[in-house]
């Protein structure tokens, strides 16, 4: 049973660049979280899908972010014209839940740290 | 929304020594997790315990959903259990909502 696995791992880029992550989430899991974590602080909730459906969006999602989820399966979140202060590991999760429940445990993958210099 | 505070915020140990870290939260809740983030970034579940208490080895975790306080033991603690533990919640939205974490140093 293959967890969640996110690629790159490690990313460093100038600023204005974009920059793209892909993550394959715990297969038949049917929801998919993306997260950003900055030294010293826990996770934070970025956006969320349910299948293909981006169901909910954080307020740190600025218009810069996209996040896609197109079969349903693997995302890609990608950050355009990138600024310093995007410096942060970059978590995504998965899980598995029915409707609106709250479904159940969610799995992380080993995150992709991105350097913005 | 949810607040989720953690404590202590740092914790420093004998090999050996047993602790007790604690996760209060501000409202009801769908579920709770426990994270242990080691020193590479990893993630890794500890417990998925929304009420009542779980053991796994060492570890033990016990949620009071109706008093809003989770607690985690760690015994007879191991260098290799150093790392930031995280409490999180989840909300309505199903997102996890995390703590701040307390990070644990367990000295040989």
């Amino acid at each position: 049973d293959t967890g969640v696995s996110q690629d790159p791992r490690h990313k460093i880029t100038k600023r204005g660049q974009n920059v793209t992550f892909r993550c394959d989430p715990i297969s038949e899991h049917n929801r998919l979280y993306w997260y950003r974590q900055t030294l010293g602080q826990g996770p934070e909730f970025l956006t969320y899908f349910q299948n293909e459906a981006q169901l909910e969006k954080s307020r740190l999602l600025s218009d810069r972010f996209s996040a896609e989820r197109p079969k349903g399966s693997f995302s890609t979140l990608e950050i355009q014209r990138t600024e310093q202060g995007d410096s942060a590991m970059y978590l995504c999760a998965s899980s598995f839940g029915k409707g609106s429940s709250s479904g159940n445990t969610i799995y992380f993958g080993e995150g992709s740290w991105l350097t913005v210099v | 929304g949810i607040q989720v505070e953690q404590s202590p915020p740092d914790l420093i140990l004998q090999e050996g020594a047993n602790s007790t870290l604690r996760c209060n939260f501000s409202d009801s809740v769908n579920n709770l997790q426990w994270f242990h983030q080691n020193p590479w970034g990893q993630l890794i579940n500890l417990f998925y315990i929304p009420s009542g208490t779980k053991q796994n080895g060492r570890l033990s975790a016990t949620t009071v959903a109706t008093e809003r306080y989770s607690l985690l033991y760690i015994s007879s603690s191991q260098t290799t259990d150093s790392g930031v533990y995280f409490c999180a919640v989840r909300g309505s939205q199903g997102n996890l909502i995390f703590g701040k974490g307390t990070k644990l140093s367990v000295k040989p």
